[in-house]
């Protein structure tokens, strides 16, 4: 599975927007781009995703580098239930179409939002 | 309410004990995924079955199994328990196509001592 690296840690304060960086420099042309999020005491939940141009949502917006080697997620003004993990996974649809949907979680970021 | 229902959410069992966890996916979802979230390993992938079949396999212990029944509800079944299978058990589910999400239940807390 391709790899990310995001920071370990950021942090913003409430009513502010947050940039949440991705670097995916061995990206493959068949992997899409996921963000998930997790809370404090809940499963993982779907941000966004995208392959190759930049994708918005009532959640967030994805920015995606033109090589595809790094993307961003954004929200556009922070609130205190904003605050979790932030994963960014490369999800490879090759030879699965969308029947498989394993995701390889890394570490993520941790998002602290100050109000 | 993500729609995926795991049961127990807790469960507190002796070390050598066998458990069983059970997900019911979310309405017309053909795919499930088991998952281990550990404080020191993350969340890891176990295995996964569509529309009753294992489709592919992560992680996973020999002493873990699962299942998916006909009625697509699924079960991971955990046994010879050891104190560092303690973790979060999380069931997700997903529909068959490219643009899709992966939705997570609560999970299970599984506490071994």
């Amino acid at each position: 599975d391709a790899k990310t690296t995001q920071p370990n840690s950021m942090e913003s304060n409430e009513e502010e927007p947050v940039h949440l960086p991705c670097n995916h420099s061995t990206i493959s042309g068949t992997d899409y781009i996921h963000w998930y999020r997790q809370l404090p005491s809940q499963g993982p939940e779907y941000v966004i995703h995208g392959l190759t141009s930049n994708v918005n949502n009532r959640m967030a917006s994805l920015a995606i580098a033109e090589d595809r080697k790094s993307s961003t997620l954004i929200l556009h003004r922070a609130t205190l239930r904003d605050a979790a993990v932030y994963y960014c996974i490369l999800r490879d649809v090759r030879n699965s179409g969308g029947s498989n949907y394993k995701l390889t979680f890394g570490k993520g970021t941790l998002l602290t939002v100050n109000p | 309410d993500s729609g995926v229902t795991q049961t127990p959410k807790h469960l507190i069992t002796a070390t050598g004990q066998r458990v069983t966890l059970r997900c019911s996916p979310r309405s017309g979802d053909l795919s499930v995924y088991w998952y281990q979230q550990s404080l020191d390993q993350g969340l890891q992938f176990l295995i996964q079955y569509y529309n009753g079949e294992e489709r592919a396999k992560g992680n996973i212990l020999e002493r873990f199994s699962a299942q998916q029944f006909p009625d697509l509800h699924s079960e991971l079944n955990l046994s010879s328990l050891e104190l560092g299978d303690s973790a979060l058990y999380f069931c997700a589910s997903s529909m068959t196509t490219l643009n899709t999400e992966a939705f997570f239940g609560q999970g299970t807390r599984l506490t071994v001592v």
